[in-house]
């Protein structure tokens, strides 16, 4: 298994903007999740995949927040308008299926000015 | 809901054991327990499913206590490389909540 990778590593961007991110999960891992986590706290559930269905958004997740995973290989977490307080780092996992551990990727640290 | 977890921080040395314990109001189909030092990724230690079945780290221990959706993670002769925070990760229904978070400190 090469691991779960991320990119970018990194995204500074200015308040309002669009930014895109990519997880590309272990090669047989048919879930895939995304989570938002903030300075000194846990991981937190955003949305997550089985394949390419979406099977569930947190209900945290305002409508400037869109996941995809088209063919049910790598998937993409888009935000609309960026503002200040969604500055945090993007973690993705993945997993074979319920009851499985998840492998995290190393992040995506935004930083919106 | 956030499981919650206990202690909130650890300061141990090298050899020392320690116990962290996460609680869920929730009844739960999985316990998955995770360490992440600064600035990197969590990564995968344990996990417990219902039922008994446990996969996972071979040097540190947990238990699962189905009834009060109760997990521990023991971890025994602590290493420097222990240090960082432990999260528990509950799962329901497809998806895990992290926990609180513990801080553990392992000094020489």
């Amino acid at each position: 298994d090469t691991g779960v990778s991320q990119d970018p590593r990194h995204k500074i961007t200015k308040r309002g903007q669009n930014v895109t991110f990519r997880c590309d999960p272990i090669s047989e891992h048919n879930r895939l999740y995304w989570y938002r986590q903030t300075l000194g706290q846990g991981p937190e559930f955003l949305t997550y995949f089985q394949n390419e269905a979406q099977l569930e958004k947190s209900r945290l997740l305002s409508d400037r927040f869109s996941a995809e995973r088209p063919k049910g290989s790598f998937s993409t977490l888009e935000i609309q308008r960026t503002e200040q307080g969604d500055s945090a780092m993007y973690l993705c996992a993945s997993s074979k299926l319920t009851g499985s551990e998840q492998y995290f990727g190393p992040g995506t640290r935004l930083t919106v000015t | 809901q956030q499981p919650v977890q206990s202690p909130q921080a650890v300061i141990l040395r090298e050899g020392e054991d320690a116990v962290i314990n996460c609680s869920s109001s929730k009844a739960l189909y999985s316990v998955h327990w995770y360490r992440q030092k600064h600035g990197e990724a969590p990564v995968f230690l344990m996990i417990l499913l219902k039922g008994g079945e446990q996969k996972g780290h071979d040097k540190i221990s947990a238990s699962f206590n189905e009834k009060k959706q109760q997990s521990s993670l023991y971890l025994t002769a602590s290493q420097l490389s222990y240090s960082g925070t432990y999260f528990c990760g509950t799962e329901t229904t497809d998806k895990l909540i992290f926990g609180t978070g513990t801080r553990l400190q392992v000094f020489p």
